[in-house]
């Protein structure tokens, strides 16, 4: 049973524009939400997150949205840039249990 | 160094042999996973430490799998009698407070 979920695998976004990558999960327990940035042959990087008492956090181009009533959050990238494109991956953690759960990712190509 | 280490970053094995996967957490970090990444899949929960409590074990897939790590510093992970579908990218993480910082990863090849 997958509790966060990543339902696009892939995502082609052209040079310039807004990136959104989605994420619902299941459990009604989790407060803590991240985003992974991969590239192949590497480890994850851990690029934003977000807790539950916040709706949105902002880092540079990145910017984390959190509906916590849909149980959906949302990556945003303005502007996409070349270097973005990866694998962007989903993860979230919840009270009392601080393993981290990830979704199977979304592979962003950004289009020159 | 700054960062998780693992070694070795490739393993070819044969299938029946056991293999053992090392990992370095960040000093301090109290916190320690162990993920896999199948060719094409997700990451996959494997095994996740924290501190002097007993790990959570839920995620390894069968007993052939196994995990030690000593007090807040290595940990090996053991795949005893290989499979093919053991062949997969193990990757370990650690972490203190919020997010975890993940290794290069392992390569595990089993023919």
């Amino acid at each position: 049973d997958q509790q966060v979920k990543q339902n696009s695998p892939s995502l082609s976004v052209q040079e310039g524009r807004i990136s959104i990558l989605n994420c619902d999960y299941t459990n009604s327990m989790f407060d803590y939400f991240l985003w992974y940035k991969k590239y192949p042959a590497e480890g994850p990087t851990f690029l934003i997150s977000i807790s539950s008492i916040k709706d949105k956090n902002e880092d540079g181009r990145f910017t984390v949205f959190l509906n916590k009533s849909a149980k959906h959050l949302s990556l945003h990238i303005v502007p996409s840039q070349p270097g973005d494109s990866a694998v962007y991956f989903c993860a979230a953690s919840g009270l009392g249990d601080d393993k981290i759960i990830f979704g199977k990712g979304t592979r962003l190509h950004i289009l020159p | 160094g700054a960062g998780v280490s693992q070694s070795p970053s490739n393993k070819v094995t044969e299938k029946g042999k056991d293999v053992e996967l090392r990992c370095d957490p960040i000093s301090g970090h109290t916190a320690l996973y162990w993920y896999r990444q199948r060719l094409g899949q997700g990451l996959e929960f494997l095994i996740y430490f924290q501190g002097n409590s007993a790990p959570d074990k839920s995620g390894l897939p069968s007993d052939r799998f196994s995990a030690e790590r000593t007090g807040e510093s290595v940990s090996t992970l053991t795949i005893q009698r290989t499979q093919q579908e053991d062949s997969a990218v193990y990757l370990c993480a650690s972490s203190l407070v919020g997010p975890a910082f993940f290794g290069p990863g392992t390569r595990l090849t089993v023919l």
